[in-house]
């Protein structure tokens, strides 16, 4: 089935450095959305991009989305200590139809 | 508005057995999706309620089922439980009628199901 795959798999940085999470699909999306998850607890939704957009922001989040080359990438800015989660992204295979997420990726922020 | 509940938190079975696992979504969220979640298959979709109807089904066995209540709370069943259905098991709630990938899912704590 068609599912999101995170890039890299893992990523440690300093606090106050980017992060930068790419994503990238198998066929054409009607949306695409970002959650992060802390350890072994419940998904919290960052943002929600539809195909016809190409860019979101959200506080410190940039979420990019290029659907010509089916890839998506989540950028946090000035991460911090409180940022260190695991981070998935999501499409749909087609209007209606449940998410697929990817596998994520680990974040991971020292101070 | 309270959050998405899930109970129990923690359930420990043996194979063999059959486990109901409930779900409470956000007050006046009509659609409930369930995922599974472990180390080696990450989230996958087991099914989707919408009004008391089943509108999305993920590829799983048929041990797997789940109903939906008049008031939206949503309860999943396994029978006869492997140890490969140790896992998380999350259920997120949204408000609107187009299909989970439309619409921000709100996800609960989730319930930490353990085989033995």
């Amino acid at each position: 089935s068609q599912q999101g795959e995170e890039d890299p798999q893992a990523l440690s940085i300093q606090e106050g450095e980017n992060a930068t999470m790419n994503c990238s699909y198998k066929t054409s999306i009607n949306n695409l959305q970002w959650y992060r998850q802390n350890s072994g607890r419940g998904l919290v939704h960052l943002i929600l991009i539809r195909s016809n957009e190409r860019e979101k922001h959200s506080g410190r989040l940039r979420v990019t989305l290029d659907t010509s080359k089916k890839s998506s990438s989540l950028l946090i800015t000035a991460s911090r200590a409180a940022d260190t989660a695991s981070y998935f992204c999501a499409t749909d295979a087609q209007a209606g139809t449940a998410l697929i997420f990817g596998k994520g990726t680990t974040l991971s922020v020292s101070s | 508005k309270a959050g998405v509940t899930q109970t129990p938190r923690y359930l420990i079975k043996t194979r063999g057995q059959q486990v109901t696992l409930s779900c409470s979504p956000i007050s006046g969220h009509r659609s409930v999706s369930w995922y599974q979640q472990t180390p080696g298959q990450g989230l996958q979709f087991l099914f989707e309620y919408f009004s008391e109807t089943q509108r999305n089904k993920g590829n799983f066995p048929g041990r797997f089922s789940g109903r939906q209540f008049s008031n939206s709370r949503s309860e999943m069943n396994v029978s006869t439980l492997e140890l490969g259905d140790s896992a998380l098991y999350l259920c997120a709630s949204s408000s609107e009628y187009g299909g989970s990938s439309y619409n921000e899912q709100f996800f609960g704590p989730g319930t930490r199901l353990t085989v033995l």
